[in-house]
């Protein structure tokens, strides 16, 4: 069974630019979340897809979106990138809220 | 003050040794999530769990919901346990979870 696949593994940015990252779920798994990691402030929520709706945001700003698609794959869009936005972006499944989570490996983002 | 405080930040353990890390919450939840983080940054789901206890291999997770405290327990400690370990509270609403984390701590074991 594949695991959650998250593309690319490493991205570098500049400033200013937007970057998209990709998430694919285990199959059957139509919950998908995104966490930001940084060593400052650790693992933080970003936002919960299921079923294509938005069911929680995080505390960040309206530079961070993204979206589910039908088939569970999701994306993540980081607008106007600043150099505090360089982290390692993890996305999970889950079939539901009675089950844990499965993560990908992340996105390792660079801002420079 | 962070709704997820764990203990000790860093642990060096000798190989062998019985291992505890502690997580304190301060809201209600419907369940805790353990979480074991290798250098390289893959995460890997440990245990989930709303009451008592669980165990898989060497690894043995508790929980006391009144005493909103869970603790993660190693047996016979090995080098390959060496990670970070998190504890993660969801914060429900709106039938949807908000995984709040802990700091991790940081476990060597030296051989």
């Amino acid at each position: 069974k594949a695991g959650v696949t998250q593309t690319p593994r490493y991205l570098i940015k500049t400033r200013g630019q937007q970057v998209t990252l990709s998430c694919s779920p285990i199959s059957g798994h139509r919950s998908v979340s995104w966490y930001q990691q940084t060593p400052g402030q650790g693992l933080q929520f970003l936002f919960e897809y299921f079923s294509e709706t938005q069911r929680n945001k995080g505390n960040f700003p309206g530079r961070f979106s993204g979206r589910q698609f039908s088939n569970s794959r999701s994306e993540m869009n980081v607008s106007t990138l600043e150099l505090g936005d360089s982290a390692l972006y993890l996305c999970a499944s889950r079939q539901g809220p009675d089950y844990g989570y499965t993560f990908g490996s992340g996105t390792r983002l660079t801002v420079v | 003050k962070n709704e997820v405080e764990q203990s000790p930040q860093n642990l060096t353990a000798q190989e062998g040794e019985f291992i505890t890390i502690n997580c304190s919450y301060s809201v209600g939840i419907s369940a805790l999530h353990w979480l074991q983080q290798h250098p390289g940054g893959g995460i890997v789901s440990l245990f989930m769990l709303s009451s008592g206890k669980k165990k898989h291999g060497r690894l043995i997770a508790t929980i006391n919901i009144q005493e909103k405290h869970s603790s993660l327990h190693i047996t016979a400690s090995h080098p390959r346990d060496s990670a970070v370990y998190i504890c993660a509270v969801p914060l429900s609403g709106a039938g949807s979870y908000q995984l709040t984390f802990g700091k991790g701590t940081k476990l060597s074991v030296i051989p």
